[in-house]
């Protein structure tokens, strides 16, 4: 089946550094790819749609300059936590599809901010 | 506005138990229903799309429009089944993102 891969699975950074996590489509191209973070003992929260060639759409409260998404490929969305902040630790996880088809998501990126 | 509920936090039986996981939605138009499943250290799997109407490790979800409801039952609980189980909702028309409920824990104990 299709597979998403995410990395790192892992990541601690200092305070005020920024980090980059991939989210990669294995088997197919994904036009369009959303952002989650997701807290301890709770749901997804959408963060962002992720459209190959064009801008990102944040949803509300999100705030795009510090979370900078990038899709400049059908298999490849990037998104930089700029100015890492300790309340930006989190877990984040991107999905990916095609049309009409069900999403399918990576294994997430742990990452605390020290 | 889209919104999806699973009233149930935790929800807690026994081996052999019949289990069902509610999940009730809000949408003024005609939604796609999916359950994702999310085993401990593991990626959110989709379990069931209402569109197949498949039975998957067992378990099985009617949409009931009218009742606004997409519940997910199994007559038989295993101890593998313990989990996180979301409900998400997608709006019919072209591809949309997803909307996640807040999940229900399930454990079986044996």
């Amino acid at each position: 089946g299709a597979v998403v891969s995410q990395h790192p699975s892992w990541v601690i950074c200092k305070s005020g550094t920024s980090v980059k996590i991939e989210c990669r489509s294995l088997d197919f191209q994904a036009t369009t790819m959303f952002w989650y973070r997701q807290f301890p003992k709770q749901s997804l929260m959408l963060m962002a749609t992720s459209n190959e060639g064009s801008k990102a759409t944040y949803e509300q409260g999100v705030e795009k300059d510090k979370f900078l998404i990038n899709h400049a490929s059908l298999t490849l969305s990037t998104l930089t936590v700029t100015s890492a902040h300790p309340e930006d630790s989190s877990f984040y996880i991107c999905s990916a599809g095609t049309d009409n088809s069900p999403l399918h998501f990576g294994n997430g990126t742990r990452l605390t901010v020290t | 506005a889209q919104r999806v509920t699973q009233p149930e936090k935790l929800l807690s039986v026994f081996k052999g138990a019949p289990v069902e996981l509610k999940c009730n939605y809000s949408y003024s138009g005609s939604p796609e229903l999916f359950w994702y499943v999310q085993y401990s250290r593991q990626r959110l799997q989709l379990l069931l799309r209402h569109i197949s109407r498949e039975s998957i490790k067992g378990f099985t979800a009617d949409l009931n429009k009218g009742e606004t409801s997409f519940h997910l039952k199994k007559p038989f609980a295993q101890e593998e089944d313990s989990a996180m189980y979301y409900c998400a909702l997608r709006q019919n028309t072209g591809f949309q993102k997803l909307v996640f409920g807040t999940g229900t824990r399930l454990l079986v104990s044996p």
